[in-house]
């Protein structure tokens, strides 16, 4: 089945520092990605999305690009902020009506000033 | 505003208790999903209505029931919790398929003492 795998961290960095957050995914098909950000006490937000292959997305400084040949969604961003310290979840969609995205376990960002 | 509100943001109840979750959403969609976020754990799905029908059951213990009486809003009906489904709920909506993404709501956080 779909799934995906991310690395669960926690993430520590200082402020401006480089920032790699890696995903890989199993799917049939070709499945639509995401990266979500959850801040603490919030719900989860869509930071940034593709939908096929080669693609990137990309939003508030943050980029990933969707690689088919290494099934990869890496997040990544060159400089980071305090403000950025969050949750940060890799998801799948298989574009079937009626199904649901299928999340990673989540990789926790903490940037200290 | 996310364009999905959840209400209560907070509630506190005991085991003998019934109380319901609320979702609203007015952004048009025809999906909606019920997720559980527990501590260290991963985001946990629930249920799936599609065109108001549910479509997907996690296997979900019968102490949960979701109801979802139109296409804007989505219930989740708690009685005889146990302390372990304290936890943050968190509703999502969406369009067609989830290859669109969701839009989620801020999420209710319950204590079940």
């Amino acid at each position: 089945g779909n799934s995906v795998t991310q690395m669960e961290g926690p993430v520590t960095l200082s402020e401006e520092a480089f920032l790699t957050i890696n995903c890989t995914y199993t799917a049939t098909g070709y499945p639509s990605l995401f990266w979500y950000v959850q801040y603490p006490g919030e719900g989860l937000q869509l930071l940034l999305k593709a939908t096929k292959a080669d693609d990137k997305g990309s939003n508030k400084g943050f980029e990933a690009t969707y690689r088919k040949e290494t099934t990869s969604f890496h997040l990544e961003k060159g400089s980071v902020q305090v403000s950025d310290s969050a949750v940060y979840f890799c998801a799948l969609s298989d574009g079937e009506a009626g199904t649901a995205l299928i999340f990673g376990k989540g990789t926790t960002l903490s940037v200290s000033s | 505003e996310t364009g999905v509100t959840q209400t209560p943001r907070h509630l506190v109840m005991g085991m003998t208790n019934k109380k319901s979750l609320k979702c609203e959403q007015h952004l048009g969609h025809n999906a909606m999903y019920w997720y559980k976020q527990s501590a260290k754990k991963p985001l946990e799905l629930m249920f799936v209505y599609s065109l108001e029908e549910r479509v997907e059951n996690n296997s979900v213990p019968s102490r949960f029931s979701p109801e979802c009486p139109n296409s804007s809003h989505l219930f989740l009906h708690l009685h005889t919790l146990q302390p372990e489904d304290s936890a943050l709920y968190l509703c999502a909506s969406s369009q067609g398929g989830s290859s669109y993404g969701y839009t989620f709501g801020s999420g209710t956080r319950l204590t079940v003492v």
